[in-house]
């Protein structure tokens, strides 16, 4: 079956501008999450849903960051006011419900903030 | 809150040898470990995890990892790579009950003829 998706696969944009990210779960995964992943680094997880509600949004950096999953399938990671510091690969993973499962990562969104 | 070390940025070796590629965590609770890789241009894809009993955890394409409690370590191993093993591999942990994993910053396997 098909993976998880990402779109668009890059996004430059203009320091100021808003932009969205979107991930396409896995069919049947209950859990979706947001991770960063800077150059050279491992990724960095941002937040996580169980079906359409926000369990953990912890890592996200500040308030410019939000995340939805309004019918717990879809998601769209929303960066407001962008910055050049924003700049990173943008990763989705979806999982089945419950501890240890394996999260199955899509090929993320390359942004790049000028 | 845990963290995960991988002391090698980069590892260089012939092919058919065999690798073995570090990782240590930190920890105040139990964790669940797993290990990833990525290939260019590719999402992560999990090789190996360990959530409880054995120690010795075997994975997919002939890698297994062993979990040392009192070292904090989680070292991965293949006993001989092939050319198609270049790709870089991250380390992580997660605390059972929290979802998130905390990754190490990778360790780039270069797998020479």
């Amino acid at each position: 079956g098909a993976g998880v998706s990402q779109s668009p696969r890059y996004k430059v944009t203009k320091r100021g501008q808003d932009v969205a990210l979107r991930c396409d779960p896995i069919s049947g995964h209950v859990s979706l999450y947001w991770y960063r992943q800077a150059l050279g680094q491992g990724p960095e997880f941002l937040t996580y849903f169980n079906y359409e509600a926000q369990q953990d949004k912890s890592g996200l950096p500040n308030d410019r960051f939000s995340a939805e999953r309004p019918e717990g399938s879809i998601s769209t990671l929303t960066i407001q006011r962008t910055e050049q510091r924003d700049s990173a690969m943008y990763r989705c993973a979806s999982s089945l419900v419950g501890v240890g499962n394996e999260q199955f990562f899509g090929p993320g969104t390359r942004l790049t903030v000028l | 809150a845990q963290s995960v070390t991988q002391l090698d940025s980069q590892v260089p070796v012939f092919e058919e040898a065999p690798v073995e590629l570090r990782c240590n965590y930190s920890s105040s609770v139990s964790v669940y470990l797993f290990w990833y890789v990525q290939y260019p241009n590719q999402g992560l894809q999990l090789l190996l995890k360990y959530l409880s009993g054995s120690t010795l955890v075997k994975g997919i394409n002939g890698f297994e990892a062993e979990f040392n409690k009192s070292q904090t370590s989680f070292h991965l191993r293949k006993p001989s790579v092939h050319i198609s093993d270049t790709a870089e591999y991250f380390c992580a942990v997660s605390a059972p009950g929290r979802r998130a994993l905390t990754f190490g910053s990778g360790t780039r396997l270069q797998v020479q003829p």
